[in-house]
């Protein structure tokens, strides 16, 4: 099983509708939990931390299920510029030491 | 402004000309990272710094060299580039591992192709 694994897509969404990804980890040991957006071609920029309660900002809602070992993201009322990759990241503390792994991303493609 | 900057933004280069890309963080943070972002392989961490004078290798460090010889620069060395390093690099920086405060703070990129 992969470290993080998301749901490469694309997902072609209508403009307005609800999307929501999930991504996967494998250690149990996994501690923080992030998402992150970026554009084609530019650098990656945090979109939102992950809370184990859940998390809302704006339009988007960020979820942990720890039992299941995955964290989600919702977007409602999509817009076109929300057409980004969106990256789950995670940080496992092995051995003292932080190892950020990041997922591959999941393609948005918001569709007027 | 806080940003992270990288150069050159774009570099075509030819086997096994050295070529060394600078990365410099103006938000005092310790720790500072190397990525390589290719398609279907996602980012994957190159080498890493906890701070000045402490640098550790990440997931795919052969090839590479880094320094960190002041807390805000972190330069990428190829001393011998080769076709398989051509991809999009990323250098980042954090307060600290990510771990705790979160986020990372990445530079714009730069994209090297390797003839």
């Amino acid at each position: 099983r992969k470290e993080v694994e998301q749901d490469p897509g694309p997902f072609n969404v209508p403009e307005g509708a609800t999307v929501a990804f999930n991504c996967t980890y494998s250690n149990s040991a996994s501690q923080s939990f992030f998402w992150y957006r970026q554009d084609c071609r530019k650098e990656p920029k945090l979109l939102m931390s992950v809370y184990s309660s859940g998390n809302e900002d704006g339009r988007f809602t960020a979820q942990l299920n720890r039992a299941s070992q995955y964290i989600s993201l919702l977007i409602r009322d999509s817009k076109l510029s929300d057409s980004a990759t969106y990256l789950c990241v995670v940080n496992q503390n092995m051995n003292r030491d932080d190892k950020i792994i990041f997922g591959k991303g999941t393609r948005l493609h918001i569709l007027p | 402004e806080a940003q992270v900057t990288q150069n050159p933004r774009y570099l075509i280069t030819v086997t096994g000309k050295k070529l060394t890309v600078t990365c410099s963080q103006n938000m005092n943070h310790e720790y500072m990272s190397w990525y390589r972002q290719d398609p279907g392989l996602g980012l994957r961490q190159i080498y890493y710094s906890m701070n000045v004078e402490v640098t550790d290798k990440g997931d795919v460090p052969e090839g590479y060299k880094v320094s960190r010889k002041e807390k805000r620069n972190f330069p990428l060395i190829l001393e011998s580039p080769s076709p398989n390093q051509t991809s999009l690099y990323f250098c980042a920086s954090s307060s600290t591992p990510s771990g705790r405060s979160g986020e990372q703070y990445f530079g714009p990129g730069t994209r090297l192709t390797v003839t």
